[in-house]
């Protein structure tokens, strides 16, 4: 088991580009989390799946952004037309159905709008 | 005021010395966690807490419920605890699973 894994690990767009991100998740864990997170802060929850369900989705997740698990393994984030703003690195984490337990986090993607 | 406040924010200790970062939420949980964050973003979970003490080597993690409080104490600190400490705590509603709410972190650093 490789853990978490995410691509890419860096990308560098221009202003009005659009940019997806792949999570892989841990095989087993069907609960899956995207968070972002800018310098100097903690990260902030943007979404929450189980399996290929979309259960919750945080205000902060734009029109300009949507993320899918269409097989409930791995999922992408898209950010469409791509503002300086949403420069942050974006993490991905999984963990197993039954609540209470670790949570497991990839390497995160690093966004830089320019 | 954020659900998860830390302190401090900022720690500079000598190699050797006690550490104890404070964690203090606001709202109902189910667990509270503990987690580290070197450069260049990677997180590890370090610990997870409803209640009590939990020690894995030279780290320690306490957490009070009534107080909803909770410190991470590291023992004999080496250079390589030079991390971000983050606390983040779970449970707020079965619907979200295990969705973290991040308190801003610590970043420790230990020097030689």
């Amino acid at each position: 088991d490789t853990g978490v894994s995410q691509n890419p690990r860096h990308k560098i767009t221009k202003r009005g580009q659009n940019v997806t991100f792949r999570c892989d998740p841990i095989s087993e864990h069907n609960r899956l989390y995207w968070y972002r997170q800018t310098l100097g802060q903690g990260p902030e929850f943007l979404t929450y799946f189980q399996n290929e369900a979309q259960l919750e989705k945080s205000r902060l997740l734009s029109d300009r952004f949507s993320a899918e698990r269409p097989k409930g393994s791995f999922s992408t984030l898209e950010i469409q037309r791509t503002e300086q703003g949403d420069s942050a690195m974006y993490l991905c984490a999984s963990s197993p159905s039954s609540s209470g337990n670790t949570i497991y986090f990839g390497e995160g993607s690093w966004l830089t709008v320019v | 005021k954020n659900e998860v406040e830390q302190s401090p924010q900022n720690l500079t200790a000598q190699e050797g010395e006690f550490i104890t970062i404070n964690c203090s939420y606001s709202v109902g949980i189910s667990a509270l966690h503990w987690l580290q964050q070197h450069p260049g973003g990677g997180i590890v979970s370090l610990f997870m807490l409803s209640s009590g003490k939990k020690k894995h080597g030279r780290l320690i993690a306490t957490i009070n419920i009534q107080e909803k409080h909770s410190s991470l104490h590291i023992t004999a600190s080496h250079p390589r605890d030079s991390a971000v400490y983050i606390c983040a705590v779970s449970g707020g509603k079965k619907s979200s699973g295990d969705k973290l709410t991040f308190g801003t972190g610590t970043r420790l650093a230990v020097r030689p």
